[in-house]
């Protein structure tokens, strides 16, 4: 059972380069979620999907695009990649809805480590 | 928005218990409380969830008040391998499923 599986797991990458995170689970989960996390900081929300064929803006999305494929996958693009966006990426997924098991269950990914010279 | 609050560090040594608050003050009727261990170099993992009195796994409790606006993260008998960063999470009310995360507590267990 892999659960969230994240491509790449580093990639270095010049300033304006652009590229391509890959996220799939396999729980039948409706919702995911884009995280970065810069060293010693929280997690902070990106771009995320409710359910397939959904997605929207999290915290700070400025610089990134998304794309729910279907409902195992949910990519995270970054056009015209800026030293700033070095960091660690994070896919989580949850049921969604309310309740036990619900929306706030997220399994999380082992994360993708950007590095953008 | 249900915003949470937690300590930013907390220390403790070796067969301590470590009880961790997170303030959530906006929690909206239906929603449950979830909390998150993340070690360095790794994604976060949930740990435990609950919407009232105490729940109690084998990782940890957690303990909610009758008003739900805190609730605590108890860690009985800490080890060295507890060390970890914790965060609590609740449902963001009226703004659905963008889920946010506050800046959590860093649990440094000392030998």
């Amino acid at each position: 059972n892999a659960g969230v599986t994240q491509t790449p797991k580093f990639q270095v990458l010049k300033t304006g380069q652009s590229m391509t995170l890959q996220c799939a689970q396999d729980m039948n989960h409706n919702s995911m979620y884009w995280y970065r996390q810069d060293p010693g900081m929280g997690l902070r929300l990106i771009y995320y999907s409710a359910s397939e064929g959904t997605t929207d803006k999290g915290e700070v999305p400025n610089g990134y695009n998304v794309s729910r494929l279907n409902k195992r996958e949910f990519s995270l693009r970054l056009e015209s990649a800026a030293p700033s966006q070095t960091s660690v990426y994070f896919c989580a997924s949850s049921e969604g809805g309310q309740g036990p098991s619900g929306a706030n269950v997220l399994t999380f990914g082992a994360g993708s480590r950007l590095t953008v010279l | 928005l249900a915003k949470t609050t937690q300590p930013i560090s907390m220390d403790s040594y070796e067969g301590q218990e470590v009880n961790i608050t997170c303030s959530h003050n906006n929690i909206a009727t239906n929603d449950y409380i979830t909390w998150y261990q993340q070690f360095p170099s790794q994604g976060p993992r949930f740990i435990i969830q609950g919407y009232k009195t105490k729940v109690t796994n084998e990782v940890a409790s957690l303990f909610i008040p009758a008003d739900r606006k805190s609730s605590t993260l108890s860690l009985p008998r800490v080890s060295l391998s507890d060390t970890a960063v914790y965060y609590c999470l609740v449902p963001p009310g009226s703004a659905g499923n963008k889920l946010t995360f506050g800046g959590g507590t860093r649990v440094l267990v000392k030998p």
